[in-house]
């Protein structure tokens, strides 16, 4: 099917340092979103990104989608114990397709 | 503020038994939408209504599978003849269906199959 991919799977960040996760689709997207579950928890929309090269930030958190739209980008500045969890990057609108996720951990 | 709603949270049933869950979305909002999760993965669609009607529905929904949204309201989502593969938790998300992109996630129904 068409699936968005998602690296790295897993990251293991000490507080304070940066993350970054990555997707890419083979087809060009015309939205991007992405959600954030947290463990024992649901998925909860963080953002939808739609137009080539756009940029996003929420605090310590940005989103970029890329020139082609087939890529986006989700970058934590400096994480707090408060970040961890699984980010996924999703297309769609109704029926909305989910990347593998990047879960996030954080040694205080 | 009510959020979407699922019951019950927590399901084990015995393989070939029948299950029945329920989802209450947000009141005011239109579409009501169904997800599978398993382990280390991301939810899968299942299927979508706007309002009463059943707009769309996966191929990973078998004839096994079967959703209803009666008044517009609330959903149920019933599987017959489960199956250990059947195992996952089952999520529900309710949206505004003009001008909407955000899906509002419930707490899910973790199903064990034995």
């Amino acid at each position: 099917g068409q699936q968005v991919m998602q690296i790295p799977q897993y990251q293991h960040v000490q507080e304070g340092e940066d993350f970054t996760t990555y997707c890419n689709s083979s087809t060009t997207l015309s939205n991007i979103q992405w959600y954030k579950q947290r463990p024992g928890g649901h998925p909860v929309f963080l953002i939808q990104l739609v137009k080539s090269g756009e940029v996003k930030k929420q605090k310590r958190l940005t989103f970029q989608f890329g020139e082609a739209k087939k890529n986006s980008s989700l970058h934590i500045t400096a994480t707090q114990t408060t970040d961890v969890g699984t980010y996924f990057c999703v297309k769609g609108a109704q029926k909305l397709v989910f990347g593998q996720g990047t879960r996030l951990t954080i040694n205080p | 503020d009510t959020g979407v709603s699922q019951d019950p949270r927590h399901k084990i049933t015995k393989r070939g038994q029948n299950v029945t869950f329920r989802c209450d979305p947000i009141s005011e909002h239109n579409r009501l939408y169904w997800y599978r999760q398993t382990l280390g993965q991301g939810p899968e669609f299942l299927t979508y209504f706007q309002n009463e009607a059943q707009l769309e529905k996966s191929r990973l929904l078998s004839d096994r599978f079967s959703a209803e949204r009666p008044k517009g309201s609330f959903s149920t989502l019933e599987i017959q003849r489960t199956e250990q593969g059947d195992s996952a938790m089952y999520l529900c998300a309710s949206s505004r269906s003009v001008g909407a992109i955000e899906q509002y996630f419930g707490p899910g129904t973790r199903l064990t199959v034995t």
